[in-house]
């Protein structure tokens, strides 16, 4: 049983262009959050999709956005990269009908921006 | 959501208990405590959660105090794969809430 993945494991881009990192769910789980995790500090919560909608929303401008698709897979989208941006992405799946469900993380994706 | 104090940092022997202490005390009733820990590079890994009543699993026990304000995630024999960074939680229970409110978390160091 797979665990989530997410690709690309690192990434290096400059200041002002767009990327898309992607994510697939664990097995049996159809919804998909994204947090961003700057050096040092703990995961913040950027956006939650479930049947291929925005649920839910942290504090992240609309630079950043999301997309999910039929298969339960997602991707998010940067638009004109600052260095701010350089962070660690992680997708998190869960099972979207419990009150107490629990999120799987995958391992992440290095985003660097130069 | 309650927002949550834990020490920056701990050590611990290696196969000795390691207790990690975690303050609420703004916690509503409807949100449960979750630990998490990540392992260097590595995403954040579930490790327990609990209302009100203690919890045990194969991973660690939750112990929460009575009034709900602190808990206590307890390693039994603490290895040094346990080293890591552990984080407290608290999330409202609503079966569409995925927002996890992280904050700094406590960095465990175990020791040979």
């Amino acid at each position: 049983d797979a665990g989530v993945t997410q690709s690309p494991t690192h990434l290096i881009k400059t200041r002002g262009q767009q990327v898309t990192l992607r994510c697939s769910p664990k097995s049996g789980h159809d919804t998909v959050s994204w947090y961003q995790q700057a050096l040092g500090q703990g995961p913040q919560f950027i956006f939650q999709y479930y049947e291929e909608e925005e649920r839910q929303r942290g504090n992240f401008p609309d630079r950043f956005s999301g997309h999910q698709f039929p298969n339960y897979s997602s991707e998010l989208n940067v638009n004109a990269l600052l260095l701010g941006d350089s962070a660690l992405y992680l997708c998190a799946s869960s099972l979207l009908g419990r009150a107490d469900n629990e999120q799987f993380f995958g391992p992440g994706t290095r985003l660097t921006v130069l | 959501d309650a927002k949550t104090t834990q020490p920056t940092s701990m050590d611990c022997a290696e196969g000795r208990a390691a207790n990690l202490p975690c303050n609420h005390s703004t916690i509503s009733g409807n949100e449960y405590v979750y630990w998490y820990r990540q392992i260097h590079s590595q995403g954040p890994q579930y490790i327990i959660h609990g209302l009100k009543n203690n919890e045990t699993n194969e991973m660690a026990s939750l112990i929460i105090t009575e009034d709900r304000k602190s808990s206590t995630l307890i390693l039994p024999h603490a290895t040094l794969r346990d080293t890591a960074v552990y984080y407290c939680i608290v999330r409202v229970a609503a079966y569409n809430n995925n927002d996890m409110r992280f904050g700094a978390g406590t960095r465990l160091t175990v020791k040979p």
